[in-house]
């Protein structure tokens, strides 16, 4: 069984920094793409990160770019998304998602529950 | 970059009813696209991807439809527990861009 399982969130002050954890298992980690995924309270789906199955190509949505860096230990199963510099507006549920490719198609298949951060002073 | 636009922003219909909801792109994005039905309090969860294929578990009145910058995810025959809000996703490049999403009330 697929299991993705964040952790890391918390109450922040403007301006600190953060790292949030995602630990995969059920899967060969080290196969897929992941993604980092946000929502604001009461407000839509902001993609945020992309990490390809070795590591090798990351991208950011232009929101956390130079803020963040996503990373991964394959060796751990485990996917991190460091955040500096935080923002009221970085508040959210952060969602770790699993992205799998079928015959040219992407998408996003198992996501986590959640780890909410709240940037708050 | 691409822009994601959805319509309606929310929409209220009877159990029975068919309902489309409708995902535009700014621009080219050929089929790769997704659809994720999202209820309160949970994470989302994947429906349709490559524009119209349908995933795994996922009941046959939900389909999808559309290439290029246009394109469409049914309901067919409305039920209690697709109350929800569906949101579309690009895959072309990043950034994968989400659509603001579509809230679907039952009567």
């Amino acid at each position: 069984e697929v299991q993705v399982v964040e952790s890391g969130g918390g109450l922040v002050k403007p301006g600190e920094s953060l790292r949030l954890s995602c630990v995969v298992s059920g899967f060969i980690f080290n196969a897929y793409g992941m993604n980092w995924v946000r929502q604001a309270p009461g407000k839509g789906l902001e993609w945020v990160s992309f990490i390809s199955s070795s590591g090798s190509s990351v991208h950011y949505a232009d929101s956390v770019k130079g803020r963040a860096t996503i990373s991964r230990d394959n060796a751990k199963n485990s996917l991190f998304l460091e955040m500096k510099s935080l923002r009221v507006e970085d508040t959210a549920i952060y969602y770790c998602a699993r992205e799998a490719t079928l015959y040219g198609d992407y998408f996003e298949d198992f996501w986590g529950p959640g780890t909410l951060v709240t940037v708050s002073s | 970059d691409i822009q994601m636009t959805q319509s309606p922003s929310s929409l209220s219909a009877s159990v029975g009813d068919r309902v489309t909801i409708t995902c535009r792109a700014s621009q080219d994005i050929s089929n790769f696209l997704a659809w994720y039905q999202q209820r309160p309090g949970k994470p989302p969860k994947l429906v349709i991807y490559g524009a119209s294929t349908l995933q795994s578990g996922v009941p046959s009145r939900f389909s999808g439809s559309g290439f290029g910058t246009d394109f469409t995810l049914t309901i067919n025959s409305l039920q209690p527990e697709d109350a929800a809000t569906f949101y579309c996703q690009k895959f072309d490049s990043a950034p994968f861009t989400f659509g603001p999403g579509t809230r679907v009330d039952i009567k």
